[in-house]
């Protein structure tokens, strides 16, 4: 079957540094995305890795490693705005996305 | 358009009727997805447009729910005979093609009394 796991829910501090991590089993494999989403809102693009490695994007990295089925995303200096859900999606053979059920995030100052 | 337009952004319905719920995707934009999102879950895919026709309806979950693309750019998801088990926000995506950064909209909450 295909599957996509992440953790339910994360706490950490103002300043910080958070890791999200991700894991997936899925028929083929054309991309892994990550989203944030706010309460009430639709989710927004924050990242796409095909190829293995660490795409950086201003305070947001995320990382990818096909043989392992593993992907994290990384959040640092957060800040209080990041509280969100952040939600992983991967493309399988018919590029159709796969979500996860997403990670919500809680910032505390 | 600036961004995907989702119409109407509310909708109460009684149980039973039908509802026609409206995206309007980003201009040339060809790939257009539909998907509904209960409270605490990840998006749920429901169908997947590339142009006008429909590449996967694998999500849709009975034949109550139907969707259109015509023209190639707007898209109506149509569901007869609401339950109130449908009751969700329905969300639509495009995207410049399949497999690129998908855009949303902010959504129909659809709720079925």
């Amino acid at each position: 079957g295909q599957n996509i796991d992440q953790p339910t829910e994360m706490t950490a501090t103002e300043g910080a540094i958070v890791q999200i991590n991700c894991t997936y089993q899925t028929s083929g494999f054309n991309g892994l995305f990550w989203y944030q989403q706010h309460a009430g809102e639709a989710p927004t693009f924050l990242s796409y890795n095909v190829l293995d490695g660490l795409e950086e994007k201003g305070r947001f990295s995320s990382f990818l490693s096909r043989s392992k089925g593993y992907s994290y995303l990384l959040l640092k200096e957060l800040q209080m705005k990041d509280s969100a859900s952040y939600l992983c999606a991967v493309a399988g053979n018919n590029r159709k996305l796969i979500w996860g059920l997403g990670t919500s995030l809680a910032v505390n100052p | 358009g600036a961004g995907v337009s989702q119409t109407p952004s509310n909708k109460v319905t009684e149980k039973g009727k039908y509802v026609e719920l409206r995206c309007d995707p980003i201009s040339g934009h060809t790939a257009l997805y539909w998907y509904r999102q209960s409270l605490g879950q990840g998006p749920e895919f429901l169908i997947y447009f590339q142009g006008t026709g429909a590449a996967d309806d694998s999500g849709l979950p009975n034949d109550r729910f139907f969707a259109v693309r015509p023209e190639g750019s707007v898209s109506t998801l149509k569901i007869q005979r609401t339950e109130r088990g449908d009751s969700a926000v329905y969300l639509c995506a495009s995207s410049r093609q399949a497999n690129t950064e998908a855009f949303f909209g902010q959504g129909t909450r659809l709720t079925v009394v």
